[in-house]
């Protein structure tokens, strides 16, 4: 079946280091984004890509960096610069800029240590 | 893209419908209303959307009224599994970079 899969579903990360959060996608979608929610907020959009080898930032980008190799991949690093990392992250692709094809994956909750 | 309000919480029985209120005074004529909802520590799902048409799928009814400033999300006979967050996003189907947000949404708690 067609998806999107987010790695791992939980990530323990200690204070000053670098880590990343896959996503990959088999649906043969153009775009791909990524969102950051805390407890009881909204989806804050930190990054997205329309297509490979360009991505722009999003409402939260800082502290955060992306990368677009290949249409099916939007790994995403955050970084020590993110001074408040710990929160649950949620990757999604889409067939172009269509609003209603998001496609989500189950997400990587991070905790900072 | 318009501004969107929702009540921050509802509760429905199960079985019963679950109507779900969004106020979007400023759309504009060529932006739709859509529906996602989260389910906890998942992603978004999309549910419905309509531009200005009422609009019915397998999984819910839009209803969008006639001057387009406020919509209601149906959910003829809701279930204890469609307790979720619920988000009305307006705007346009397709715009390069105008992506998809999502405010607070409406907390649904079915109840048996």
């Amino acid at each position: 079946d067609g998806g999107i899969t987010q790695s791992p579903k939980y990530l323990f990360r200690k204070e000053g280091q670098n880590v990343t959060l896959s996503c990959e996608q088999n649906l043969n979608h153009d775009a791909m984004y990524w969102y950051r929610q805390d407890p009881g907020q909204g989806l804050r959009l930190i990054y997205y890509s329309q297509i490979v080898n360009d991505f722009q930032k999003g409402d939260i980008a800082e502290g955060y960096s992306v990368s677009r190799e290949k249409k099916e991949s939007f790994p995403l690093t955050v970084t020590s610069a993110q001074k408040n990392p710990t929160a649950f992250y949620l990757c999604a692709s889409s067939m172009s800029l269509r609003a209603d094809g998001y496609t989500f994956g189950s997400g990587t909750r991070l905790t900072v240590v | 893209d318009a501004k969107t309000t929702q009540p921050p919480s509802m509760d429905c029985a199960e079985g019963r419908a679950a109507n779900l209120p969004c106020n979007h005074s400023t759309i504009s004529g060529n932006e739709y209303v859509y529906w996602y909802r989260q389910i906890h520590s998942q992603g978004p799902q999309y549910i419905i959307h309509g531009l200005k048409n009422n609009e019915t799928n397998e999984m819910a009814s839009l209803i969008i009224t006639e001057d387009r400033k406020s919509s209601t999300l149906i959910l003829p006979h809701a279930t204890l599994r469609d307790t979720a967050v619920y988000y009305c996003i307006v705007r346009v189907a397709s715009n390069a970079g105008n992506m998809l947000t999502f405010g607070g949404g409406t907390r649904l708690m079915v109840k048996p």
